[in-house]
């Protein structure tokens, strides 16, 4: 059975940082593309970034670039999000997504239970 | 960036009801389009992906049709919980981008 535990949401001060852990069981996690979504509070799903299996090419979204940086360990099976520079409009619940297919098109088929970034002074 | 405009942004319904929602993207997107269904304080749930292929697990009452820049999500009977936020996501290119999100509600 696929199972992500989702760690490090919290309250942190504008300008801070955080990082998100996800560590995934079920499946074999080096062989697929991970990726983070997230959802303010109250507002639709945006992407965030996408990382290979191989942890060679990443993907993010205009309003995280320079800023986030998502990374793995395989040999921990877990996907990382480090988030620098925060800011208000970073609040929202980070959910950790896995692709249906192992490298296919980006569509997620599990999900973690999601996390509480509240970016707040 | 490719945009994906819903409609509707909500829509009220009685259980039995055959209900539609769409999806039109900016600029054509092939059949790379998927639908999720969310429930309040839940993860999204993946129903139908390549536009019109349904995800394993989930009842044969939704399915999904179209291609290139107009797609639609049908519910034949509604059931009691399928109430619920629906979603669309195109996956033809980067940034990946979702629908601003349709809210099915009981009539």
């Amino acid at each position: 059975e696929v199972q992500f535990l989702e760690s490090g949401g919290g309250l942190v001060q504008p300008g801070g940082s955080l990082r998100l852990s996800c560590a995934a069981s079920g499946f074999t996690f080096s062989s697929y593309v991970m990726n983070w979504v997230r959802q303010a509070p109250g507002k639709g799903l945006e992407w965030v970034s996408t990382l290979t299996g191989s942890g060679t090419s990443t993907y993010y979204a205009d309003s995280v670039k320079g800023r986030f940086t998502i990374s793995r360990d395989n040999s921990m099976n877990t996907l990382y999000l480090q988030m620098n520079s925060l800011r208000a409009e970073d609040t929202a619940v980070y959910y950790c997504a896995k692709l249906l297919y192992p490298s296919g098109n980006i569509y997620f088929d599990y999900w973690g239970q999601g996390m509480l970034v509240t970016v707040s002074s | 960036d490719i945009q994906l405009t819903q409609s509707p942004s909500s829509l009220s319904a009685s259980v039995g009801d055959r209900v539609t929602i769409t999806c039109r993207a900016s600029q054509g997107i092939s059949s790379y389009l998927g639908w999720y269904q969310q429930k309040p304080g839940k993860a999204p749930k993946l129903l139908i992906y390549a536009a019109s292929t349904l995800q394993s697990g989930v009842p044969s009452r939704f399915s999904g049709s179209g291609s290139g820049t107009e797609f639609t999500l049908t519910i034949s009977s509604l059931q009691p919980e399928d109430f619920a936020t629906y979603y669309c996501q195109q996956v033809n290119s980067y940034p990946i981008t979702f629908g601003q999100g349709t809210r099915l509600e009981i009539k």
